[in-house]
Order: structure tokens, then sequence, then C-alpha cells
């Protein structure tokens, strides 16, 4: 079945750093990934997506790239803030046997970005 | 603007208690979830409604019981709940029908349950 697996945390990082979270998944059909990000005290947001091979999400200095050959959706920030500090979480949706609309999300990765 | 809007933000019950949660949207979404959060876990899918019918329900107890009384609305009614469904309750919503979406969900910001 489908399944998502995402580093474990906590990652903490200094400001300005560089932040890579790992994400790999296992699916049939045609899955989207999506990264969401839930930060202290909130819902989920939803962060950047892509949905078929080769595209590459962005969004306020995040990207994350769908590579179908190592089947990973590796999420990156150059420069990382405080502000950045939240659960960030892999998830797959779109066309799987599993799916039909639903997200398998991945366990989350919580990072600390300290000043 | 974007917005899926959930009441109360807090809720503490007794395990004798009847107590609902609602979610709102207005931006016209066909289908809405209801995801349960433990905390440092990932959410979990309860249930799904898809042009206001109930389209997916994933082994939830019946102590759990979901209401979509119009499109804009959805509802979790809770009763003789236990100390372990304490959680965040989470409710989403998606621009397309549950079987053509691909994923990408509007989150409220929850309703944190405590459960004595």
């Amino acid at each position: 079945g489908d399944s998502v697996t995402q580093m474990e945390g906590p990652v903490t990082l200094s400001e300005e750093a560089f932040l890579t979270i790992n994400c790999t998944y296992t699916a049939t059909g045609y899955p989207s990934l999506f990264w969401y990000v839930q930060y202290p005290g909130e819902g989920l947001q939803l962060l950047l997506k892509a949905t078929k091979a080769d595209d590459k999400g962005s969004n306020k200095g995040f990207e994350a790239t769908y590579r179908k050959e190592t089947t990973s959706f590796h999420l990156e920030k150059g420069s990382v803030q405080v502000s950045d500090s939240a659960v960030y979480f892999c998830a797959l949706g779109g066309r799987t046997t599993d799916s039909w609309g639903k997200l398998q999300f991945g366990a989350g990765t919580q990072v600390v970005v300290t000043p | 603007d974007t917005e899926v809007t959930q009441t109360p933000k807090h809720l503490v019950m007794g395990m004798t208690n009847k107590k609902s949660l609602k979610c709102e949207q207005h931006m016209g979404h066909r289908a809405m979830y209801w995801y349960k959060q433990k905390a440092k876990k990932p959410p979990e899918l309860m249930f799904v409604y898809s042009y206001e019918k109930l389209s997916i329900n994933e082994s939830v107890p019946s102590r759990f019981s979901p209401e979509c009384p119009n499109s804009s609305l959805l509802n979790l009614h809770l009763h003789a709940l236990q100390p372990e469904d304490s959680a965040l309750y989470l409710c989403a919503s998606s621009p397309r029908r549950v079987q053509s979406n691909t994923g990408e969900l509007f989150f409220g910001e929850g309703s944190r349950l405590t459960v004595l």
C-alpha cells in the first residue's frame, strides 16, 4: 500500500542555516506529493505541492522536486528563520491504488530554529 | 479569503457528556473532512463528506457521529467519549469531490478536546 517515510526529528538549526528534510514514498498509480506545515498551536497549512514527476513546488523560500526515479520529495530551504520553527509533514495523495482523495501523511519532522 | 473556521477552540467534557464540534467554510468547497491528531503524530482521517454525503468512514467508533447539514457546515457530535479520545480535532475542506481530489486540503486551526 501507499506509504510515506520522512526523517525523524527534532532537527535543530541556527538561523540562516540550510534546511533539508528527506521524504520518500511508495505508491502505485499517479501520486501527487505535498509538504504541509503545522506551526505551534495551529492547524496544518499547505506549504507546496507537485502533481507529476520532475515538477518543482516552491513557496516562502522552500522548494521540493518530485523525483520519480528515487521516489523522493525532499524539502529544502537555503536560509531558515526562527519563524520557520514548526512541524513539517510530507504527504501523498492523488490517484493511487490506496488513495482516492485521501492523504497519506508521513510521521512529521519537528524543526527548531534558534537565533 | 481561504478560511476554515472551527469552534470551539478548546473543549473539556466528561465521559457522560454530549457535545459537538463545528466547522464552517465559505469557499464553495464540495468535500469536507474530519481528522484526529494526537500529540506529536500526523493527522488521522476520520470522515469525509463529498457533496454533503458521507463518502468515507475510517471505521470510527460510533461515539463520534458526523453531520453535514449543508455544503458549508460540518459537525462532529460527541457522546460517551473516553479519555483516550482527547486530541486535536481538525476540519479540512477541498475544492473538488473527494474522488477527484489530488490531496490539496485547507485546514482549520482545530478544536482541542480534553475528556476527563
